[in-house]
């Protein structure tokens, strides 16, 4: 099984912060990773999938880069509404993994 | 518009049976992957199942192999999950996800089912 390491677990950020998340796979999964935001109560909602490609509709500060075994998530300045948890998931082999989640909190 | 809707979900005693449903709209149901994830009260996502276009091929989480059963009703864009010998740490919100190639890959999600394993 591939095991998707997520990096920190939970942060404190400021409005206006440049945040980076790090997801670490245990075997190369090319380019099979999403991003995923969830608030409290709500729904899971893509960000990023293929490793880089932002999903529609998504603000352009947000941002992911990454192949093979490493891969990150970029907030380039961080909003009130992005205050959330993220989750990254690889589908390259069953079974599918997410990461443990990342919360970013208001500092 | 993609929508997918869950239902089926409900408290249940350790060792019960529960079917989830999710009724699948605004899309080519017959024509992409499908999935279930969940996610126990206060913790992360957890895959649970994959069922192919055409039923023919399903995979799943260990800790569900052998009690869960994913299926589909691709005539009536439906897909289900059995959940059978279920045990306490099978306690969480149910969502079902389109799933497929790269692109589409738990793009649009349920709005989840909330299902309880106690006695």
């Amino acid at each position: 099984d591939i095991q998707m390491t997520q990096s920190p677990s939970a942060m404190s950020a400021s409005v206006g912060d440049r945040v980076t998340i790090t997801c670490r796979a245990s075997q190369g999964i090319s380019n099979y990773l999403a991003w995923f935001q969830q608030k409290p109560g709500k729904v899971p909602k893509r960000l990023i999938y293929a490793a880089s490609n932002l999903q529609s509709g998504v603000p352009s500060r947000f941002s992911g880069s990454g192949s093979g075994t490493e891969f990150t998530l970029t907030i380039s300045s961080l909003q009130p509404e992005d205050f959330a948890t993220y989750y990254c998931l690889q589908h390259s082999s069953y079974p599918l993994t997410f990461g443990g989640g990342t919360k970013v909190e208001i500092k | 518009e993609v929508q997918l809707v869950e239902s089926g979900g409900g408290l249940v005693q350790p060792g019960g049976s529960l079917r989830l449903s999710c009724a699948a709209s605004g899309f080519t149901f017959s024509t992409y992957w499908m999935t279930w994830v969940r996610q126990a009260p206060g913790k992360g996502l957890e895959w649970v199942a994959n069922i192919k276009q055409d039923g023919s091929d399903k995979y799943y989480v260990d800790s569900v192999k052998g009690r869960f059963t994913i299926s589909r009703d691709n005539a009536k864009n439906s897909l289900y999950l059995q959940m059978n010998s279920l045990r306490a740490e099978d306690t969480a919100v149910y969502y079902c996800a389109r799933a497929g190639s790269i692109f589409v890959f738990f793009d649009s999600w349920g709005q989840g089912t909330l299902v309880t394993v106690s006695s």
